[in-house]
């Protein structure tokens, strides 16, 4: 079975700093990984994705992400967050084949805050 | 270019009572998707559609049922509500013709119900 762990459920930082959110995933098959993102009272927008090829991925709104498979991780990046970057993030990764193919499953989430 | 469209936005039920949620897109897309979203969970899967006419169980099924009865739309059905199904249900959908695109699901803005 395939889980996904985002290892810190609120991540509090000041406007403008370097901002890391982690992800780790478990799977005995190969997957494909995501960050999806929620602003407040929203739906979830897709903000990044791994499918193959380079594993430093990037995605909107200056986020990037790389995909270290010795590590099972997939960890999201800024190098400097505004205020408008407040929202949940979760990872999720997708089974890439078999019946349960796309299907997705998400981690629990990280609220990341940005302060002024 | 509405995208996902989910019917209603709020609902407030008593224990018992029973409702049906609309989930509409117009994007052509074969699979859609019905999750549950709670506090610090993530987003879990209730049941999914890979086609017209076609349903499957996710991992969260038990006191729901859908139908997929037209290609764009996907119905949610609580016949007797639980205060446990207090949640945001969130209805996606997916392509499945090109590489790329079949592994990008598309969420709606998502549903807020309340069981008293």
């Amino acid at each position: 079975a395939q889980s996904v762990t985002q290892l810190d459920s609120q991540v509090p930082v000041f406007e403008e700093a370097p901002v890391e959110l982690r992800c780790n995933y478990s799977s005995s098959v190969s997957v494909y990984l995501f960050w999806y993102v929620q602003y407040p009272n929203q739906g979830l927008q897709l903000l990044l994705k791994y499918l193959s090829g380079s594993t430093l991925v990037k995605g909107i709104n200056g986020f990037e992400a790389e995909f270290n498979k010795s590590q099972t991780s997939f960890h999201l990046r800024k190098p400097s967050v505004h205020i408008s970057d407040t929202a949940e993030y979760f990872c999720a990764v997708s089974q890439n084949y078999g019946g349960s193919q796309g299907n997705l499953i998400f981690g629990k989430g990280t609220k990341l805050s940005v302060k002024p | 270019n509405a995208g996902v469209t989910q019917t209603p936005k709020f609902r407030v039920l008593k224990t018992g009572q029973s409702m049906t949620l609309l989930c509409a897109q117009d994007m052509n897309h074969e699979y859609m998707y019905w999750y549950r979203q709670d506090p610090g969970m993530g987003l879990r899967l209730i049941h999914y559609s890979v086609g017209e006419g076609t349903t499957a169980k996710g991992e969260v099924p038990d006191g729901y049922n859908v139908s997929r009865l037209k290609k764009q739309n996907f119905l949610l059905g609580l016949e007797s509500a639980a205060p446990s199904q207090t949640s945001v249900y969130f209805c996606a959908s997916r392509q499945t013709d090109s590489f790329i695109a079949k592994n990008i699901q598309y969420f709606g803005a998502g549903t807020r119900l309340s069981v008293l």
